[in-house]
């Protein structure tokens, strides 16, 4: 049971233009989503992040959006650029105070190459 | 910064071998994890560690066994390897909190023939 899904295996976005990435979940538990960036041949690095309590999130060039009734979230690059061409995860967990590791549950992933 | 590093990037090993992947983190971190990657199928968890000796079942933990012995490193060792364990292996870390990202080692792809 695939509880995060990215429906959208591959997205090519021009340069300079907005690249958006969705991402939706079942499980209403989750509380907490990240976005991973991952380049070929290395690990998946952090990119941004939205706890629940919000609906928006950005840094920089990079903004996420959380609908909680929709359970979706998505990743807004703007401009897009060469660099950001990579896969990009969506993660979701939930948000516990205590020591045991939160474990995140990741999508399948979406390509995104950004043309010149 | 943290830094999280995995003992091979590549490996190629025999049906029926005995394989360990090893990690190391350098940032005094609780917390780690180990994953695999798979065409279509996203970061699949296998197990993850809340401290020193401990473990638990990840997602997907057939076939798998870990060991944590120090807080800095976590052990990932298929017992009998198969041709369907073939995959890009990544380690991760973090310290505890509801709000800690992972942190990931640059992944190893294992081949199994």
């Amino acid at each position: 049971d695939q509880q995060v899904k990215q429906n959208s295996p591959s997205l090519s976005v021009q340069e300079g233009r907005i690249s958006i990435l969705n991402c939706d979940y079942t499980n209403s538990m989750f509380d907490y989503f990240l976005w991973y960036k991952k380049y070929p041949a290395e690990g998946p690095t952090f990119l941004i992040s939205i706890s629940s309590i919000k609906d928006k999130n950005e840094d920089g060039r990079f903004t996420v959006f959380l609908n909680k009734s929709a359970k979706h979230l998505s990743l807004h690059i703007v401009p897009s650029q060469p660099g950001d061409s990579a896969v990009y995860f969506c993660a979701a967990s939930r948000a516990i105070l205590t020591g045991g590791g939160n474990k995140l549950t990741f999508g399948t992933g979406t390509q995104l190459k950004v043309e010149l | 910064d943290v830094k999280v590093t995995q003992s091979s990037r590549y490996l190629v090993k025999r049906t029926g071998e005995k394989v360990f992947l090893e990690c190391v983190q350098d940032m005094d971190h609780e917390n780690m994890f180990w994953y695999r990657q798979d065409p279509g199928l996203g970061l699949r968890l296998i197990y993850f560690s809340y401290d020193v000796k401990m473990k638990e079942k990840g997602d997907i933990p057939e076939g798998y066994s870990v060991s944590r012995e120090k807080k800095e490193r976590f052990s990932l060792i298929l017992e009998s390897a198969s041709t369907n364990q073939t995959s890009m292996y990544l380690c991760a870390s973090r310290n505890p909190g509801a709000y800690n990202e992972q942190f990931f080692g640059p992944g190893t792809r294992l081949t199994v023939l």
